[in-house]
């Protein structure tokens, strides 16, 4: 398994970016995908949740409304749209993949190396 | 939100010892409960799912306990590579949290 993001960098508040993962080593078509971010120094947070097929998706309350996960099958990619982001978004992301076949576990088995985002006037 | 707490946030120990760590949930959550290791500088690594199964690969030192509200993780002789951060997460019900974190260091 394995799970390689892209994407970060240094971004102004209010701006937007697009976080992408890349898995490979298992069927990716069956698994559940989460983001799962951390700010320097400080402990993980959960960011959002896609289910095996796409259409059911889970965000926590300090991102929702503002970023979008979603997934191409076909691709084996799962990403992560940031809209109107602010300071406190700044941390590594994370993509990790759910330890359940189809049904969701919404434990992490494999995580990917991180992508860092700063926002940053 | 189900709010997980753990306990302490930082212990010192000596290798050879054994240590305890805990976590609680503000409601119960049967044994939906996970623990990971991280090391600095990289991804976390799971290491004990649903309160007490270990995770394959992970060694057999490590072990969990506890359902409900109240769980531990229990490292029975330190080893040097096990001196770093160790997080609990509910995976009961979204949004999934996570503990504040247990960072285990040299005595």
């Amino acid at each position: 398994v394995q799970l390689v993001e892209s994407g970060g960098g240094v971004v102004q508040p209010g701006r937007s970016l697009r976080l992408s993962c890349a898995a490979s080593g298992f069927t990716f078509s069956t698994f559940g995908m989460h983001w799962v971010r951390q700010a320097p120094g400080r402990g993980l947070e959960w960011v959002a949740v896609i289910s095996y097929d796409g259409p059911n998706k889970y965000y926590a309350d300090s991102v929702k409304g503002r970023f979008t996960i979603s997934r191409d099958n076909s691709e084996s990619t799962l990403d992560l749209q940031m809209n109107s982001l602010r300071p406190e978004d700044t941390a590594i992301y994370y993509c990790a993949k759910d330890f359940g076949e189809i049904t969701h576990q919404h434990l992490f088995d494999y995580w990917g190396h991180g992508t860092l985002v700063t926002v940053s006037s | 939100d189900i709010q997980m707490t753990q306990s302490p946030s930082s212990l010192s120990a000596s290798v050879g010892d054994r240590v305890t760590i805990t976590c609680r949930a503000s409601q119960t959550i049967s044994t939906y409960l996970n623990w990971y290791q991280q090391k600095p500088g990289k991804a976390p690594k799971l290491l004990i799912y649903a309160a007490s199964s270990l995770q394959s690969g992970v060694p057999s030192r490590f072990s969990g306990s506890g359902s409900g509200t109240d769980f531990t993780l229990t490292i029975s002789s330190l080893q040097p590579e096990d001196f770093t951060t160790y997080y609990c997460q509910q995976s009961y019900s979204t949004p999934l949290t996570f503990g504040g974190g247990t960072k285990v260091e040299i005595k």
